[in-house]
């Protein structure tokens, strides 16, 4: 079974500071997403990394695919409180279906 | 115009009922899915659709149903509800099935369903 593991997993930050959160798997992906979901919503694509290796930039958020295709990492540089909220990274496993890892709920402080 | 739309927003009702969420989505996609999110903000698939043709069900209580009448439109029926269900539930479609590459999902903005 395909298990996405992701850490921290709650994040508590003044606004200015900068932050990384790792997602984990013992299999290889042949890509990974990234979700963001504020309370009361349901989560937003915010980024597909594809090559192992590959990073990509949004605004203040990097998100990077490790070499072997079994981690990923999002980092975000002078983080804002509107970066609050769950991020999820996510990844398609056998049978044709999107999985989630559990989450890294992130507060940013003002 | 709401891309994914999922109604009730909250659904408060006592064991033992019957209820239904009803979702729509105007994007033209082919592939629409339920997802239940626990209190740990676990999201799981339950469901999923193509064509109105049911590609996944997950080990779900066959207490609860899925019903496709058209690719736009994917209801969940949830029999004899349990303590156990309550959750937010959040229905989600995507242009294909997706494969080996990527495929983007898009959400409703969920059903926060409370059984007491």
């Amino acid at each position: 079974t395909q298990l996405l593991e992701q850490s921290p997993q709650f994040l508590s930050i003044q606004e200015g500071e900068n932050l990384t959160v790792y997602c984990n798997s013992s299999s290889v992906f042949s890509s990974l997403q990234w979700y963001r979901q504020e309370p009361g919503e349901g989560p937003v694509l915010l980024v597909t990394v594809v090559t192992g290796g590959e990073v990509k930039k949004l605004k203040r958020l990097t998100f990077q695919f490790g070499d072997a295709r079994k981690d990923s990492s999002l980092h975000i540089t002078a983080a804002q409180p509107g970066d609050t909220g769950l991020y999820l990274c996510a990844g398609i496993a056998g049978g044709f279906k999107t999985i989630f890892g559990a989450g890294t709920r992130l507060f940013v402080k003002a | 115009d709401t891309a994914v739309s999922q109604t009730p927003k909250y659904l408060v009702t006592q064991m033992g009922n019957d209820k239904s969420i009803k979702c729509e989505q105007n994007l033209g996609h082919d592939t629409m899915y339920w997802y239940k999110q626990d209190s740990k903000k676990f999201l799981k698939i339950m469901f999923s659709y193509n064509n109105k043709e049911l590609i996944i069900n997950e080990t779900v209580p066959n207490r609860f149903s899925p019903k496709s009448p058209d690719k736009a439109h994917l209801n969940l029926h949830i029999n004899s509800l349990e303590l156990g269900d309550s959750a937010v539930y959040f229905c989600a479609s995507s242009q294909e099935i997706p494969t080996a590459t990527n495929e983007k999902l898009f959400f409703g903005s969920g059903t926060q369903l409370s059984v007491l």
